[in-house]
């Protein structure tokens, strides 16, 4: 089994400013089968990152994924409000296809 | 494109069966490149996968839950559903279905729908 540890739990962060989450996985596997969801209370995930780096449909350039291997980063470049929210990763590598435990950003 | 809608009680009694539909629309469930997949959250907790299928049969299961889930598909409905049977409280959660390759864009979600173990 793939466990994806994710880093920090949470990040405290003001608008406007960067932002860089942390997927480790326990073994390596394929990038094309990393991605990055966001979640908002109340609401289901929804896709933004697929295959470690190409963002989904309708999600916005401020957002980019980076990384191979064990190794996965999901970066923000300027935090716009609406991007406070949990965000997980999940890889589709093998089965299980397992979830990292979320990223919790908050605004500082 | 694609829409999931799940259906199921919201209130299942301990040691019973949690059973859930997941209707497909705007898309085939025969589709060759997806699987389709339950997810659940506990209150206040991360996501847990908990399988898929893919229209060829093959079933896909999370370890911990293996001895108690089934996911099936049916075609002729073009739905899936989850059975996850003895269940307990910890089993309380919001179950979602989905559906993905895995390594492309598609990658609807159902609303999601709360579903509590208690007598």
């Amino acid at each position: 089994e793939i466990v994806l540890t994710q880093s920090p739990g949470t990040l405290s962060l003001s608008p406007g400013e960067r932002a860089t989450l942390s997927c480790r996985a326990s073994q390596s596997f394929s990038s094309s089968y990393l991605a990055w969801y966001q979640q908002k209370p109340g609401q289901a995930p929804r896709l933004l990152i697929y295959g470690a780096s190409s963002r989904a449909t309708g999600i916005p350039d401020r957002f980019s994924g980076s990384g191979s291997g064990t190794d996965f980063t999901l970066t923000i470049s300027r935090l716009e409000p609406e991007d406070f929210a949990v965000y997980y990763c999940q890889q589709f590598g093998g089965s299980p296809r397992t979830f990292g435990q979320g990223t919790k950003l908050e605004i500082k | 494109q694609v829409q999931l809608q799940e259906s199921g009680p919201g209130l299942v009694k301990p040691s019973g069966t949690l059973s859930l539909t997941c209707a497909v629309s705007g898309g085939s469930i025969s589709s060759s490149n997806s699987w389709w997949s339950w997810v659940r959250q506990p209150p206040g907790r991360g996501l847990e996968w908990i399988g898929d299928i893919h229209p060829s049969g093959t079933t896909n299961y999370n370890p911990s839950l293996k001895s108690r889930v089934t996911i099936s598909l049916d075609k002729s409905q073009n739905q899936f559903s989850l059975k996850l049977s003895s269940v307990t409280a910890a089993d309380t959660a919001v179950y979602y279905c989905r559906a993905y390759t895995g390594y492309t864009s598609f990658d609807p979600w159902g609303q999601g729908t709360l579903v509590t173990v208690s007598s």
